[in-house]
């Protein structure tokens, strides 16, 4: 059974700082997506990463894949107030579904709070 | 805007009832994928169809079952609802059948509440 872990669930930082967030997965996959929610609204997609060392920028969010280590992750650079939301990452077995379900399996979320 | 709509908005009903959830995907995609959003579960994938036929199954309850007509609008029904599901139900829609570099687009959510 694919699982896919995010960390922290929770994160409370400044205007202007740095951080990162973690996503691993237990099985093999090709595919990984980043989405963001803000609360009581849909998901909007942000990147899907397709390969071992993919690496993709749109303005303060950088997100990167490492199949190999079954990781990926999402970086936020001189974070602003408008970047908080909740990000997921979600993982498609791709190839290596056998056949199974094409169904995103989701991370649990990460809360972020960007404060001035 | 995703271009994926669904209808209602919001709907309350009671326990042991029937509803049925609609979703029309974005112009010319032909896969609509259903999920489950609650506090306790996270984000579920639920069932997937594509151009009509069902492609993939998830963590669909045997109350619950959807189609795509021709038109490839889809209908998410669920059946003898228990207060448990409450939640906020997404469609999501993709051109293919999602094995390829496909991002899936959701629409805007139904939000049931099972009283």
């Amino acid at each position: 059974e694919l699982k896919v872990e995010q960390n922290p669930l929770f994160l409370s930082m400044q205007e202007g700082k740095n951080y990162t967030i973690y996503c691993n997965y237990s099985t093999t996959s090709d595919r990984l997506y980043w989405y963001r929610q803000d609360p009581g609204k849909s998901l909007e997609s942000l990147f899907v990463l397709l390969s071992n060392g993919a690496v993709k920028q749109e303005g303060r969010l950088m997100a990167s894949l490492d199949t190999k280590a079954r990781l990926s992750t999402l970086h936020i650079t001189a974070a602003v107030h408008d970047l908080s939301a909740t990000y997921f990452c979600a993982v498609d077995k791709g190839m290596y579904s056998g056949g199974g379900a094409d169904g995103l399996t989701f991370g649990k979320g990460t809360h972020l709070i960007i404060q001035p | 805007d995703s271009g994926v709509t669904q209808t209602p908005k919001h709907l309350i009903t009671a326990t042991g009832q029937r509803v049925t959830l609609r979703c029309s995907p974005r112009s010319g995609d032909l896969s609509v994928y259903w999920y489950q959003q609650s506090l306790d579960q996270g984000l579920q994938f639920l069932i997937q169809y594509y151009n009509g036929e069902e492609r993939a199954k998830g963590n669909i309850l045997e109350r619950f079952s959807a189609q795509q007509f021709p038109d490839l609008h889809s209908e998410l029904n669920l059946s003898s609802l228990e207060l448990g599901d409450s939640a906020l139900y997404f469609c999501a829609s993709s051109p293919t059948s999602g094995r390829s570099s496909e991002t899936q687009y959701f629409g805007p959510g139904t939000r049931l509440l099972v009283l």
